[in-house]
């Protein structure tokens, strides 16, 4: 069964720092990978998306994320956040058959300082 | 391009009542898949419909049940409630592969 690591649970940083959320995920035949954000008080909202091509993907508000295929990662970065940044970020994983349905990890809570 | 509509937004009902929400789909999209997010979790997938079809399930017991509808709008109907079914419903919709768009969900409360 396919799984999501966030190995950080929540995040605190200062504005203009960098940023680095960390994403695993278990399964190892071929998957599509997204980045999802909820800001306070709205929904789900696609970041990013990878299916294949250019292992360096990215996406709205400054963000990219890298897929490594050795790793089974799907790290999300940005190198300068913004006190608007501050939300949930979630990744998830799709594929392998299992078109149909999204596997999510349990988010990473992102708090930006201003 | 209307986006994805959920309904009601909040709901508070007893254990071992009968509930039903409702999604209306993003224009265009012709499959809708249901996700409940208990608090502080990620989504956790429910089920998936396609052409009015269930197109694949995940682990829930068969008391949460869904239809979908010709203009592709669909219902997560979930029987006999337990407090543990307290979550944010999501709806999601989308072509059958690819990203998809979601509501804002539907708290529901069970006591």
């Amino acid at each position: 069964a396919q799984s999501v690591s966030q190995h950080n649970h929540h995040v605190i940083l200062s504005e203009a720092a960098s940023l680095e959320l960390g994403c695993n995920y278990s399964y190892g035949g071929t998957v599509n990978l997204f980045w999802y954000v909820q800001y306070p008080g709205q929904h789900l909202q696609l970041l990013l998306k990878y299916f294949s091509g250019d292992p360096l993907v990215k996406g709205i508000k400054g963000f990219e994320a890298e897929f490594i295929k050795s790793k089974f990662s799907f790290n999300l970065r940005k190198p300068s956040v913004q006190w608007s940044d501050t939300a949930e970020y979630f990744c998830a994983v799709n594929g392998g058959g299992s078109n149909y349905k999204l596997t999510f990890g349990k988010g990473t809570l992102l708090t930006v300082n201003p | 391009e209307t986006g994805v509509t959920q309904s009601p937004t909040h709901l508070i009902k007893t254990r071992g009542q009968q509930v039903t929400l409702r999604c209306s789909s993003q224009s265009g999209h012709n499959t809708v898949s249901w996700y409940q997010q208990a608090l502080g979790q990620g989504p956790q997938f429910i089920f998936q419909y396609y052409r009015e079809e269930e197109n694949g399930r995940g682990n829930f017991p068969p008391r949460f049940s869904g239809l979908q509808f010709p203009n592709y709008s669909s219902e997560l109907n979930v029987n006999a409630l337990e407090l543990d079914d307290s979550a944010l419903y999501l709806c999601a919709s989308s072509f059958p592969v690819g990203e998809q768009y979601f509501g804002p969900g539907t708290r529901l409360t069970v006591t």
